[in-house]
């Protein structure tokens, strides 16, 4: 069975421009999520998205936004790229929307995005 | 203002040795907790997790231990092995507001086991 895939792996961008990431959730999986981690840190949590509506967001600024398809994968788009945007980007996905036992969130290998 | 807390940024511990990682909390409203390895070029990966209505979790090698009043929870790994090597992450998230704001990490804890 195929895990939580993402593409692409790595991206170079300069600042001020957009760039649009990619995930596709594990199969029987209606929900996903983005998480944003910078060197050294943890993941932050960027979306929550169950049955194509977003069901939470985390502290980041309107230029970040996500959508999710009918087919369960997701979006993650970020406009005016800034330096700070350099992360790797992860995407998880569950069985429904929350957590809790039994539905715990899969994570995929995530996509590095450097910043210039 | 970090809500989850991973003070030591390493651990070095022998090969067949116990391996005690620790995390701390600020928000009372976290109400179940999660571990997550994680290897290089790779997402973290579901270790183990625990309730806020349990004191202790096991999972074959792996025992997660919660305190309430002191807000700390701890992961126990007996006995370790070299594939344990990885950094771990703790995570904490609030079900009873549904979950929709996701899990909350702490920076991670490398762990390195010593042949």
């Amino acid at each position: 069975d195929a895990g939580v895939t993402q593409s692409p792996t790595h991206l170079i961008k300069t600042r001020g421009q957009q760039v649009t990431l990619r995930c596709s959730p594990i199969s029987g999986h209606k929900s996903v999520s983005w998480y944003q981690q910078v060197l050294g840190q943890g993941p932050q949590f960027i979306f929550q998205y169950y049955e194509k509506e977003e069901r939470g967001r985390g502290n980041f600024p309107d230029r970040f936004s996500a959508r999710q398809f009918p087919n369960y994968s997701s979006e993650l788009n970020v406009n005016a790229l800034l330096l700070g945007d350099s992360a790797l980007y992860l995407c998880a996905s569950s069985l429904v929307a929350g957590g809790g036992p039994y539905n715990e969130q899969f994570f995929g290998p995530g996509t590095r995005l450097t910043v210039l | 203002d970090q809500q989850v807390k991973q003070n030591s940024p390493s651990l070095s511990v022998q090969e067949g040795r116990i391996s005690i990682l620790n995390c701390d909390y600020t928000n009372s409203m976290f109400d179940y907790f999660l571990w997550y390895k994680k290897y290089p070029a790779e997402g973290p990966t579901f270790l183990i997790s625990i309730s806020s209505i349990k004191d202790k979790n096991e999972d074959g090698r792996f025992t997660v231990f919660l305190n309430k009043s002191a807000k700390h929870l701890s992961l126990h790994i007996v006995p370790s092995q070299p594939g344990d090597s990885a950094v771990y992450f703790c995570a904490a998230s609030r079900l009873t507001g549904g979950g929709a704001d996701g899990l909350t990490f702490g920076k991670g804890t490398h762990l390195i086991i010593q042949p």
